[in-house]
Parts: C-alpha cells; sequence; structure tokens
C-alpha cells in the first residue's frame, strides 16, 4: 500500500516559538494532501486540504496565518505551526490522496507537539 | 452538516469473541465509508473502504457493511484477538466543499482480554 512519513513523529518546543512538520508521499504523488489536529480523546478534526502549487484551503475556526502549509511538490507538504502556545499542543496528522486507491487517503503516523 | 457518530465509545470483550462495532452518519449523500484502525500515540491505518455503490467489504476477520439509506455501517470483528485491541474510526467522505473530505467519528476504543 501507500506510504506516507511524518517527521518529526514528536517534537517539544517553548511558547512563542515556531515549529514545521514535513508529510511526504514516499511511493506515490498525492495530488492533495491533508492536515489533521487530534486532541486526546477526541476524534481527528481536518484543519487544511492542499493541492499541490496552490494555496491551502482552510476549514473554519483554523488561523491560516498561525498554521501555514506548503504544498510545494507531488511528495511533500509542510505545515509550520507559528508563534506556537501551549494550547497547539496536540497530535497533528497528515493525510494524502493521490495513489493507487484513487478515493482513498492514506494516513501518515502523526506528530506529537508539545509547546511549554 | 454531516455528522458520524459511533457506538460504543468503548468495548471490552474475551478472547475468541465476535464483536460489531457501529457507525452512523447522518447525510446519506456520501462517495464512500471507510473504517481506520489507530493504536495510542500512533497514526491511522486503513482497514476497509467500501464505495457508496457497495454493500460490503471483507478483509480477513473482518467484515464491513454500509446501509446508505439508513446512514448506517457495521464492522464485524470475528474471532477477536488481544492484538486487536486498538481505537477503531469510522469515517465518511461527503462531497462538501470542491474535493470532499474524510468526517471521521470518535471511535471506539477496543480492548480484547487474553
Amino acid at each position: 500500500g501507500a506510504v506516507v512519513s511524518q517527521h518529526p513523529s514528536w517534537v517539544i518546543c517553548k511558547s512563542g516559538t515556531s515549529v514545521k512538520i514535513e508529510c511526504r508521499s514516499l511511493d506515490f504523488q498525492a495530488t492533495t494532501m491533508f492536515w489533521y489536529r487530534q486532541f486526546p480523546k477526541q476524534s481527528l478534526m481536518l484543519m487544511a486540504t492542499s493541492n499541490e502549487g496552490s494555496k491551502a484551503t482552510y476549514e473554519q475556526g483554523v488561523e491560516k496565518d498561525k498554521f501555514l502549509i506548503n504544498h510545494a511538490s507531488l511528495t511533500l507538504s509542510t505545515l509550520t505551526v507559528t508563534s506556537a502556545h501551549p494550547e497547539d499542543s496536540s497530535f497533528y496528522i497528515c493525510s494524502a490522496r493521490g495513489g493507487q486507491g484513487r478515493y482513498e487517503q492514506y494516513f501518515g503516523p502523526g506528530t506529537r507537539l508539545t509547546v511549554t | 452538516k454531516q455528522e458520524v457518530t459511533q457506538i460504543p465509545a468503548a468495548l471490552s470483550v474475551p478472547e475468541g469473541e465476535n464483536l460489531v462495532l457501529n457507525c452512523s452518519f447522518t447525510d446519506s449523500a456520501i462517495y464512500n465509508l471507510q473504517w481506520f484502525r489507530q493504536d495510542p500515540g500512533k497514526g491511522l491505518t486503513s482497514l476497509l473502504l467500501i464505495q457508496s455503490s457497495q454493500r460490503e467489504q471483507t478483509s480477513g476477520r473482518l467484515n464491513a457493511s454500509l446501509d446508505k439509506s439508513s446512514g448506517r455501517s457495521t464492522l464485524y470483528i470475528a474471532a477477536s484477538q488481544p492484538g486487536d485491541s486498538a481505537t477503531y474510526l469510522c469515517a465518511v467522505w461527503d462531497y462538501g466543499g470542491s474535493q470532499g473530505n474524510l468526517i471521521f467519528g470518535k471511535g471506539t476504543k477496543l480492548s480484547v482480554k487474553p
């Protein structure tokens, strides 16, 4: 099956700093990538959708100036959390669509962000 | 607005038991439905995907059914094993927005005791 990787798997940063998370599709070209956030005991909430070479589409309530998404190539998308605050601490999961299973989304292993 | 509900929120069964996880969605205009498994602190593993025109999909000990008209899906796990312990998420891909997106339920946390 299609493989999606994320880096780093976990990160701890200080309040006010910025953190970048990478999402890569390893064996297929991801025409669309998605970023989700998951709080403890909650389900995944979609933050934004991005197509390669286009600006991301953000869900209602997600600050686009705080969560910067770049989808510069068909295999790489990045999420940058700017001026991080403790309430941004969460599990961030990316997903990619466009592999063999055309209607299927393949998920990365997630990144645990802790802001102190 | 599409909403996905999973019942029960948690389930504990002895090893070897057959079990059913339930998923319901409010808007039947879905493109497909997907069942995932999530282990603690990990990402999602896709288990089964059912296209809207299909009624069920099977993979090993797993069988998922879809009744679009009633807005329901079930995931049947046969002869459960301790390794099946995880949270199971149901998600529907609806037509919202220009590309559609997956709407997730909160999951059912399954514990299979040896």
